[in-house]
């Protein structure tokens, strides 16, 4: 089993239109947890840090289900510039480990 | 704040030469930096960490003695690709973690693309 699962997608959504993707992650040990965006050839960018409580940045929500060991992140109102892959990540301070990304096409 | 470099952003080069990347924190130190290499359409994975002013820790699998990594400043550590050969053909980014923000939070270089021919 891999460290931290994502559904690879891709998930094609219209504008305006809620999603939310979902990551599973096998060590109950992690204690920092991230969604980071990467644009083709690029390298990955902060979207957020996850943190136990949940949270919410503008149009994004991060929450953590420790208990079933995944997090989620919820993107409304979905604008074109949203597409993108959105890379999962959890870890400790010294090695945090990426899931293989979610591919979003937000469509016109 | 956090803004990590890497330079060159691309490079190629003939198989059996050495490539040197360097990877710099521009407004922070970076007491952990990270290595990773990414293939088409997968994902990141990690090849080393270094400490500055010690050796890096590699990742099961990764040569050692063909990636050689040098973090000899907070703000600064290179990898060099020594032989190299066209399946090291990769994008190669570094993350750096120190004092700004968390310190468990990862910030980027923008990568290098390495071709190999």
């Amino acid at each position: 089993r891999k460290e931290v699962e994502q559904d690879p997608g891709p998930f094609n959504v219209p504008e305006g239109a809620t999603v939310a993707f979902n990551c599973t992650y096998s060590n109950s040990a992690s204690q920092s947890f991230f969604w980071y965006r990467q644009d083709c050839r690029k390298e990955p960018k902060l979207l957020m840090s996850v943190y136990s409580s949940g949270n919410e940045d503008g149009r994004f929500t991060a929450q953590l289900n420790r208990a079933s060991q995944y997090i989620s992140l919820l993107i409304r109102d979905s604008k074109l510039s949203d597409s993108a892959t959105y890379l999962c990540a959890s870890g400790g301070y010294q090695k945090v480990t990426f899931g293989t990304g979610t591919k979003l096409q937000v469509i016109p | 704040g956090a803004v990590v470099s890497q330079h060159p952003s691309r490079v190629i080069c003939k198989s059996g030469t050495s490539v040197k990347i360097e990877c710099r924190s521009l407004d922070f130190q970076a007491t952990t930096m990270f290595w990773y290499r990414q293939f088409p359409k997968q994902s990141l994975m990690l090849m080393a960490t270094s400490n500055e002013g010690s050796k890096a820790t590699y990742e099961q699998g990764v040569e050692k003695d063909k990636f050689l990594i040098n973090h000899a400043s907070l703000t600064l550590s290179t990898l060099t690709v020594t032989s190299a050969h066209p399946e090291d053909s990769s994008f190669y980014i570094c993350s750096a973690t120190g004092t700004s923000g968390r310190s468990d939070t990862q910030y980027f270089g923008p990568g290098t693309r390495l071709t190999v021919l």
